[in-house]
């Protein structure tokens, strides 16, 4: 499978704990976003990479959390002292900067529930 | 970016066409018009997307009308696998970075 891959795809935790999330991007792929979407909402933006370059990152990330990517390849979304307002979806895309159309393509998503 | 309005809910009966409209009346003229949908516990998969003239991909049409203030996806013979969360989003093309979600139109095709 070439695709994006996300892991885990589910993980609960208790509040308070830490969590890190790993995306594995499509190989020629330099572009790689986060997105969050809770129940009955959109995906929401939370931050994207140009290469090992953290470009943009929304005000929803707050101080608790950090995204890297060191070398351009697979990124990891980390969360801090989780709280159950972190209970989401977390979805990972990635994209080609020399072939950009526009299109994202998503992994299947990393499920958190915080109790 | 601008915004999009669509339809918070759609039902379509099975092998008959899909039309799921979406306003953005405040498009800019470098702004292209994407769909993209959402089955229920996977990501989101890209459709289609188009500036001012109407495309059409295996997947589906867009059409876009003349004055770009709308737009309408098209399924032309939808199926039970159809159903999921359909998103009409507009950016800039070849801007880089992210794209902006609203709550798109939930289509239910029906037996």
């Amino acid at each position: 499978d070439t695709g994006v891959s996300q892991d885990p795809r589910h993980k609960i935790t208790k509040r308070g704990q830490n969590v890190t999330f790993r995306c594995d991007p499509i190989s020629e792929h330099n572009r790689l976003y986060w997105y969050r979407q809770t129940l009955g909402q959109g995906p929401e933006f939370l931050t994207y990479f140009q290469n090992e370059a953290q470009l943009e990152k929304s005000r929803l990330l707050s101080d608790r959390f950090s995204a890297e990517r060191p070398k351009g390849s697979f990124s990891t979304l980390e969360i801090q002292r989780t709280e159950q307002g972190d209970s989401a979806m977390y979805l990972c895309a990635s994209s080609s900067f020399t072939v950009n159309t526009g299109e994202l393509f998503f992994g299947e998503g990393s499920r958190l529930t915080v109790l | 970016d601008a915004k999009t309005t669509q339809p918070t809910s759609m039902d379509c009966a099975e092998g008959r066409a899909a039309n799921l409209p979406c306003n953005h009346s405040t498009i800019s003229g470098n702004e292209y018009v994407y769909w993209y949908r959402q089955i229920h516990s996977q990501g989101p998969q890209y459709i289609i997307h188009g500036l001012k003239n109407n495309e059409t991909n295996e997947m589906a049409s867009l059409i876009i009308t003349e004055d770009r203030k709308s737009s309408t996806l098209i399924l032309p013979h939808a199926t039970l696998r159809d159903t999921a969360v359909y998103y009409c989003i507009v950016r800039v093309y070849n801007q880089g970075g992210k794209l902006i979600f609203g709550q798109g139109t939930e289509l239910s095709v029906k037996p």
